[in-house]
This record gives C-alpha cells, sequence and structure tokens, in this order.
C-alpha cells in the first residue's frame, strides 16, 4: 500500500509570491490534515479536511488555504509568502473516525528568501 | 498556550540504557495522548498511544506511563538503541473534537550513543 506521498520535496520561493503545496492520502483515507513545523517550534496544526468538507482550522492567518478533492488528494496554498513560512510542512492522513493515528508524508520543504 | 510542552529540547543515551522522555500538558480535557518518532528528512510516525483511562501502556521496548493529576506523561525505551536515535514528539488530540486536530509539543531530540 503506498504511503502519503506529497509533492514537491523542496521548493524556494521569494516573498510576495504564492506557493501550491500537493498531498495525496494512502487510498482509502479521507481525512487530510496538514502542519507547519519550524525549529523549536513543534509542529502546528494548519487544517484539516473530510470528505471534501474543512472540519477543522488552526490559528493561522487567511494566506493559509487547502481544499479537498473529490479523490481525498488534498492542496494547500500559501499566498504573499513571507520570511516565516520558511517551514516543513506535513501532511497526514487517516481514515477520518477518531482518534486515529496519523500516517505522515514526508513533507515539502518551503524556503522563502 | 503551548498546551502540550516538551521541556527538554534534547536528550543523550548511552546504548542499552533507559531513555525517558517527558511530556507536560496543561488541558485537563486531553484524555489520549501519542508519541510520534521523527527521522531527518521523514515525516513522524506513530510510535505508541495511551488513553486517560490507563496510567501505563506497553509495546515492546516503549513503554508510555501517564500521570493524569500531574498532567505528565513518559515515554520510556528500554533498552535504548541507536536506531532509536530520532526526534520525539508527544501530542493530544483536541477534546471533543470529530476530526483529527492534534497539538504537538516541540519535540524531544534523542541520541542514543553506541
Amino acid at each position: 500500500k503506498a504511503g502519503v506521498t506529497q509533492t514537491p520535496r523542496y521548493l524556494i520561493k521569494t516573498r510576495g509570491q504564492q506557493v501550491t503545496l500537493s498531498c495525496s492520502p494512502i487510498s482509502g483515507h479521507r481525512s487530510v490534515s496538514w502542519y507547519q513545523q519550524t525549529p523549536g517550534q513543534g509542529l502546528q496544526f494548519l487544517f484539516e479536511y473530510f470528505s471534501e468538507t474543512q472540519r477543522n482550522k488552526g490559528n493561522f492567518p487567511g494566506r493559509f488555504s487547502g481544499r479537498q478533492f473529490s479523490n481525498s488528494r488534498s492542496e494547500m496554498n500559501v499566498s504573499t509568502l513571507e520570511l516565516g513560512d520558511s517551514a516543513l510542512y506535513l501532511c497526514a492522513s487517516s481514515f477520518g473516525q477518531g482518534y486515529e493515528k496519523l500516517f505522515f508524508g514526508s513533507g515539502t520543504q518551503l524556503s522563502v528568501l | 498556550d503551548q498546551q502540550v510542552k516538551q521541556n527538554s529540547p534534547s536528550l543523550s543515551v548511552q546504548e542499552g540504557r533507559i531513555s525517558i522522555l517527558n511530556c507536560d500538558y496543561t488541558n485537563s480535557m486531553f484524555d489520549y495522548f501519542l508519541w510520534y518518532k521523527k527521522y531527518p528528512a521523514e515525516g513522524p510516525t506513530f510510535l505508541i498511544s495511551i488513553s486517560s483511562i490507563k496510567d501505563k501502556n506497553e509495546d515492546g521496548r516503549f513503554t508510555v506511563f501517564l500521570n493524569k493529576s500531574a498532567k505528565h506523561l513518559s515515554l520510556h525505551i528500554v533498552p535504548s538503541q541507536p536506531g532509536d536515535s530520532a526526534v520525539y514528539f508527544c501530542a493530544a488530540p483536541a477534546p471533543n473534537n470529530a476530526g483529527n486536530m492534534l497539538t504537538f509539543g516541540g519535540g524531544t531530540r534523542l541520541m542514543v550513543k553506541p
């Protein structure tokens, strides 16, 4: 069974640009969550999508948005990039029922110059 | 407001000895906890979990202890192996939430020396 796939693996952008990251969950998983990891901050929850609907949202500005498609694949978008957006963005999938362990992808390392 | 804290950013242990990683939380509504392990350039992988109705859960070399009155949990690894060198995160799902919104601690980097 294929794991969670995130593309691209690395990205370099400049301030003010926008970026779109992609996540393909494990087959059969309907929940996709996004997390931001920065040094010293651990993993910060961005949002979760379940059956194409945003089910939860973390404390991030509106520049961060996401969506989920009917095949459960998800994208997240960051507009007007800031230097502080440089981070590892991790996607995780699960069946979406209650307290389950999440299966994480390897992440997209975003550098904003 | 960090509801889940890991106060030790790093820990160094000799191979074969016990590793103890600690985690504190402030939200008394948390009723389930998970530990994840992360190697560089990889996503976190689930390690072990514990429900608040238990005070201990064991899986091979890994044991998690929960002290609800102290709002503290710990992960014990016995014996520690060099392959255990990684960053360990404790996490808790948001209470009364239908989804998978996890609050993570800042992580502890474990280094097991041969």
